[in-house]
């Protein structure tokens, strides 16, 4: 079956602009996670869903970010007013439902660069 | 908070070397524990998984084992093929929501 799908692969903006990046999640799947992936650095938490509600945004690094996922299937990272220092690779994982047990199974990232 | 820490890279074996990779973290509570790999290329997917103290998850040759009372979850394989170059990571959930806790990665580098 289809895995998690992103889009677009590569994004590259301008600073200040605004940009948005999307996740397919596996269908059926009701939990949805977004990360963020500096250069050689693991992956860091940003918010997850729970159906259409988001369940922990604690990783929002600020204001200027902002995700959503209105019919619990596509979620949308949405970044306002970009910076350089958003540069990095977005990753998207969904899995069955939430909780540590279930595996999540991740995208193949958007890379955003801002310059 | 809770954080995971990783042996830093890169590592280089020759082909059949025995592999450890070092893992420790803090935590509170009991998280579940896991080891996931980026093939060059790919997207991370999970290698192996350990949800209780004392517990062994293994696949595909590798192994780890949860252990408590040293927060630790080493990764090991006894032979490793140039096919497992790739950067694992070592990670840890809470039951709770799930959300994953990444250490910064280890890169492998197998050598024929």
């Amino acid at each position: 079956g289809a895995g998690v799908s992103q889009t677009p692969s590569n994004k590259v903006t301008e600073k200040g602009k605004y940009v948005e990046l999307r996740c397919d999640p596996i269908s059926g799947h009701t939990a949805l996670y977004w990360y963020r992936q500096s250069l050689g650095q693991g992956p860091e938490f940003l918010i997850y869903f729970q159906g259409t509600g988001a369940a922990d945004d604690s990783g929002l690094p600020n204001d200027r970010f902002f995700a959503v996922r209105p019919e619990g299937s596509v979620s949308t990272l949405k970044i306002q007013r970009t910076e350089r220092g958003d540069s990095a690779v977005y990753l998207c994982a969904s899995s069955v439902t939430t909780g540590g047990f279930h595996e999540q199974y991740f995208g193949p990232g958007t890379r955003l660069t801002v310059t | 908070g809770d954080s995971v820490t990783q042996m830093e890279g890169p590592v280089t074996l020759s082909e059949e070397a025995f592999l450890t990779i070092n893992c420790t973290y803090t935590a509170t509570g009991y998280p579940s524990l896991f080891w996931y790999v980026q093939y060059p290329g790919e997207g991370l997917q999970l290698l192996l998984k350990a949800t209780k103290a004392d517990d062994k998850g293994s696949n595909k040759g590798f192994e780890a084992t949860y252990r408590k009372e040293t927060t630790s979850f080493h990764l090991e394989k006894g032979s490793v093929q140039v096919s497992d170059s790739a950067v694992y990571f070592c990670a840890l959930s809470h039951n709770q929501g799930g959300k994953l806790i990444f250490g910064q990665g280890t890169e492998l580098s197998v050598k024929p």
